[in-house]
C-alpha cells in the first residue's frame, strides 16, 4: 500500500514564475493539506481540500491555490514566485472525521526560487 | 505570533540516558496534541498524542505528559537509541478531527552511542 506520494521532488524555479506542485494521497483517504516550511520552522498549513472543495485555509496570500481532483489527488500552485517561496512544501492526507494524529504526510516537495 | 514554541532547536543525549523535549502552547482552545519525528528527505512521522483530558500518555519507550495549568507539555525518551535521533515536532489542534495542525519550530534530538 503507497503512502503519500508528491512530485516532483525537488525544483528550481525563477522569481515571478509559476509553479505547480502535485500530491497523491495514501490509498482510501479524501482529505488533502498542505503545509510549507520553510528552512528552521516548522510546518506551516496553506489550506485544506476536501470533496475538490478548498474547506480550511491558513494565513497565505491567494498566490497560493489548490486543487483536488475526484481521485482526490491534489495540486498546489504558486504564482508570482518570490525568494521567500523557497521551502519545503509537504502533503498530508486523512480520511474526513478522522482523528488528527491519523494524517499521513510524504516526503515533500523541495522547492528553490532564485 | 508562535502558538506552538519549542524553545530548544537542538539536544544531545547518550545513548540509554533519557531524552526529554519540551513544548509551550499560548492557545488555550488547543485539546488535541501530537508529536511527530521527521527524519531527512521523509515527511513527519507521527510518533504519540495526548488529549487536553489526559495528563501522561505513554506508548513504549515514548510518554508524553500534559500540564494545562502551564500550558506546557514534554516527551520523554527511555532509554534513549541512536536510532531516535531526528528533528521532533510537537504540533496542536483545536479539535480532533480533520483540523490543520500548529507546528512548533522542531527540536532536533542527537542521541550518541
Amino acid at each position: 500500500d503507497a503512502g503519500v506520494t508528491q512530485s516532483p521532488t525537488h525544483l528550481i524555479k525563477t522569481r515571478g514564475q509559476q509553479v505547480t506542485l502535485r500530491c497523491s494521497p495514501k490509498s482510501g483517504h479524501d482529505t488533502v493539506s498542505w503545509y510549507q516550511q520553510a528552512l528552521g520552522q516548522g510546518p506551516q498549513f496553506i489550506f485544506q481540500y476536501y470533496e475538490e472543495e478548498e474547506r480550511q485555509r491558513g494565513n497565505f496570500p491567494d498566490r497560493f491555490s489548490g486543487h483536488q481532483f475526484p481521485n482526490y489527488s491534489s495540486e498546489l500552485n504558486v504564482n508570482a514566485l518570490l525568494l521567500g517561496d523557497s521551502a519545503l512544501y509537504l502533503c498530508a492526507s486523512s480520511l474526513d472525521g478522522t482523528l488528527a494524529y491519523e494524517q499521513y504526510f510524504g516526503p515533500g516537495t523541495r522547492l528553490t526560487v532564485t | 505570533d508562535q502558538q506552538v514554541k519549542q524553545n530548544s532547536p537542538s539536544l544531545s543525549v547518550q545513548e540509554g540516558r533519557i531524552s526529554i523535549l519540551n513544548c509551550d502552547y499560548t492557545n488555550s482552545m488547543f485539546d488535541y496534541f501530537l508529536w511527530y519525528k521527521k527524519y531527512p528527505a521523509e515527511g513527519p512521522t507521527f510518533l504519540i498524542s495526548i488529549s487536553s483530558i489526559k495528563d501522561k500518555n505513554e506508548d513504549g519507550r515514548f510518554t508524553v505528559f500534559l500540564n494545562k495549568s502551564a500550558k506546557h507539555l514534554s516527551l520523554h525518551i527511555v532509554p534513549s537509541q541512536p536510532g531516535d535521533s531526528a528533528v521532533y515536532f510537537c504540533a496542536a489542534s483545536e479539535l480532533s478531527g480533520n483540523t490543520p495542525l500548529v507546528f512548533g519550530k522542531g527540536t532536533r534530538l542527537s542521541v550518541i552511542a
